[in-house]
């Protein structure tokens, strides 16, 4: 079964600096990984989306990247902002069902002005 | 861009009673929607997958019984939380696949914006 895995759990940062979220899988046969964000009681917002068979992708001042034999995954965040502040979520998608999502329990930042 | 939306965004209820969530795609249809429930500093948990027609698959350890999924339409699923007890008491998110967002295994889930509900 998958699991799947993020360190740390939370994270103060003081604002400008960059900053690193990491997320790790049992299992390598996945689709694709998936780095969402969550707001307090709100639900998930996509930030991006790396195929298994792609190493990184990037959005603005979000870097993802995917090392897949190893079952690991990194979300990059440069000159962080008190905005940044959420929970981060990693998921993957299993290659045998596509319909599931594996979800790390997150990654809570806050951000200081 | 793509929306899900879901009614209520928050409900209290007694314990006993029955709570419907409405999952609507608001700009594109889904043919397969999904129910996840999220407890307080827990992750996402997949509790069923809700295909249009057809009755709902449910994930291990979630009773069927209970959680009642209805997907009437290409835009609309519903799950009724029957005789909701305290520990019902969660973070419920759908989300909606959309089948013309690209080839099949690879179509876009986008998802709503949640319910919380509380079972006093």
């Amino acid at each position: 079964k998958q699991e799947v895995t993020q360190i740390p759990a939370a994270l103060s940062v003081p604002e400008g600096e960059n900053l690193v979220l990491n997320c790790s899988f049992t299992d390598s046969a996945i689709y694709n990984l998936q780095w969402f964000r969550q707001d307090p009681g709100k639900g998930l917002t996509s930030l991006l989306l790396i195929q298994s068979s792609q190493r990184e992708q990037t959005s603005g001042r979000l870097n993802a990247s995917l090392d897949k034999s190893s079952g690991r995954s990194t979300l990059y965040i440069a000159a962080s902002q008190p905005g940044d502040s959420a929970t981060y979520l990693c998921a993957v998608q299993g290659t045998y069902n596509f319909n599931k999502f594996y979800f790390g329990s997150g990654t809570k930042l806050n951000v200081k002005p | 861009g793509a929306v899900v939306s879901q009614h209520p965004s928050w409900v209290i209820c007694k314990s006993g009673t029955s709570v419907k969530i409405e999952c609507r795609s608001l700009d594109f249809q889904a043919t397969t929607m999904f129910w996840y429930r999220q407890f307080p500093k827990q992750s996402l948990m997949l509790m069923a997958t809700s295909n249009e027609g057809s009755k709902a698959t449910y994930e291990q350890g979630v009773e069927k019984d209970k959680f009642l999924i209805n997907h009437a339409s290409l835009t609309l699923s519903t799950l009724t939380v029957t005789s909701a007890h305290p520990e019902d008491s969660s973070f419920y998110i759908c989300s909606a696949r959309d089948r013309t967002s690209g080839p099949e295994g690879q179509e876009t889930q986008y998802f709503g914006p949640g319910t919380r509900l509380l079972v006093l």
